[in-house]
């Protein structure tokens, strides 16, 4: 088990609402990353945040936000949710932003859009 | 920024048989570029990485190479078994962020 957890589990949302996930970090890991996962593709990077800032983006949207927390878990927000953000959230902590780094994957928040 | 290309996105292998995934990147910036399995429904689970001062990694019946020059690695899987079935994916980092490929989905046939 690599420590990093994500809630919740399953999501269903209707499109125009909002929505947040969670993720808590590995034990000692300062860097949190999120990845949308659509069904058959790889994961696509969405952003990272160090030490509760952003550091750096992938090519979404600005309705896709994000949050970290002096404990170094994490918040993705999506906003006016479209039927093409339905798909599997990914969040990955690492011991830090830079350098050959390993990424360990949380089990992921699968997200349906109608 | 980063583009990583990944060959083939199926893979059919009798058991006992090698499997061989190709990539390859375009920044040169990349440095470490990790290779993940995904089992149906779970997370992606690192198995092999290599960095860019190294040409080959070994590990029991898995081994990736590097070729910095052309942009392109590799994953080899020897003696294959049906618990080797999963979704496979690269990776290339030239910093902050991963670039995945697209997938190999691998079926070990017994």
């Amino acid at each position: 088990e690599t420590g990093v957890t994500q809630s919740p589990t399953h999501l269903i949302k209707t499109r125009g609402q909002q929505v947040t996930l969670r993720c808590s970090s590995q034990s000692g890991h300062n860097t949190v990353s999120w990845y949308q996962q659509a069904l058959g593709q790889g994961p696509q990077f969405i952003f990272q945040y160090y030490r509760e800032e952003e550091n750096g983006r992938g090519n979404f949207p600005p309705r896709f936000s994000g949050l970290q927390f002096p404990n170094y878990s994490s918040e993705l927000n999506v906003n006016a949710l479209e039927l093409d953000d339905s798909a599997l959230y990914l969040c990955a902590s690492s011991l830090a932003p830079v350098g050959p780094n390993e990424q360990f994957f949380g089990p992921g928040t699968r997200l349906t859009v109608l | 920024g980063e583009n990583v290309e990944q060959h083939p996105s199926t893979l059919s292998v009798q058991e006992g048989d090698s499997a061989v995934i190709k990539c390859t990147y375009s920044d040169s910036a990349s440095n470490y570029f990790p290779w993940y399995k995904q089992e149906l429904g779970k997370r992606p689970q690192l198995i092999i990485d290599i960095r860019s001062n190294v040409g080959e990694k070994k590990d029991q019946r898995i081994a990736v190479t590097l070729n910095k020059t052309a942009k392109h690695f590799s994953l080899h899987i020897t003696e294959t078994q049906p618990e080797d079935s999963a979704v496979y994916f690269c990776a290339a980092s030239p910093g902050n962020q991963f670039y995945f490929g697209t997938g190999t989905s691998l079926t070990v046939i017994p």
